[in-house]
């Protein structure tokens, strides 16, 4: 079965950084491209970054210049690294694999862990 | 920038067919998805590339696009199936979007 699992959110204040971790086994993880989605309190979802399976890398205008997409294959981790976070930024960060078919992979999250959340606030 | 248009809210009596919508100018061109969340939990695939569902998914769910709109269709709407639904799509692979989320209510 699919598992990911994120850790690394918490308390942070405007303008500081903080660096989000998403643990993936299951699957062949370097096979996939993998997604960050995030959730406001009580507002939707709002996809925010991707990773390709040969690098190419995407990103929300709301978070461009500011959050950086990683991973380590050989570890079966995605990252995220967040810096000059905003009140905005408050939110649960959903990482997500990638939908696959057929050799290729879209810019569209089909399995997800269960989010963890950072609350930017002084 | 591009969005996708979901009502807010849609309520129905249990046995009963709920409909969302999901309105976008490039769903003609474009596949939607679609999500259910529970409350307090992560989303779920239920329909991809319009109208496929994934294994485990119950049959009562379906799909369908017809030019700038989207259709989740639930067939004998459990009190279970209470929960977010958001369509979600991509205008370029690099710019996707979620709807706004429609929360089904079943009672």
């Amino acid at each position: 079965d699919v598992q990911l699992v994120e850790s690394g959110g918490g308390l942070v204040q405007p303008g500081g950084s903080l660096r989000l971790s998403c643990a993936a086994s299951g699957f062949n993880f370097r096979n996939y491209g993998m997604n960050w989605v995030r959730q406001a309190p009580g507002k939707g979802l709002e996809w925010i970054s991707y990773f390709g399976t040969n690098s190419t890398t995407y990103y929300a205008d709301s978070v461009k210049g500011r959050f950086t997409i990683s991973r380590d294959n050989a570890k079966n981790t995605l990252y995220l690294q967040m810096s000059n976070l905003r009140v905005e930024d408050t939110a649960v960060y959903f990482c997500a694999s990638a939908y696959c078919s057929d050799g290729s992979c879209y810019v569209v999250p089909e399995y997800w862990g269960q989010g963890t959340l950072v609350t930017v606030s002084s | 920038s591009y969005e996708l248009t979901q009502t807010p809210s849609v309520s129905v009596s249990p046995g009963q067919t709920a409909r969302i919508t999901c309105s976008g100018d490039a769903l003609p061109k474009r596949y939607a998805y679609w999500y259910q969340q529970k409350s307090g939990q992560a989303p779920v695939l239920v329909i991809y590339e319009d109208t496929k569902r994934p294994s485990g998914i119950p049959e009562r769910f379906s799909g369908s696009s017809s030019g700038t709109m989207a259709t989740l269709t639930i067939s004998g709407a459990r009190v279970e199936d209470e929960a977010d639904y958001y369509c979600y799509s991509t205008v370029r692979s690099d710019h996707p979007v979620f709807g706004g989320g429609t929360t089904l209510t079943v009672l």
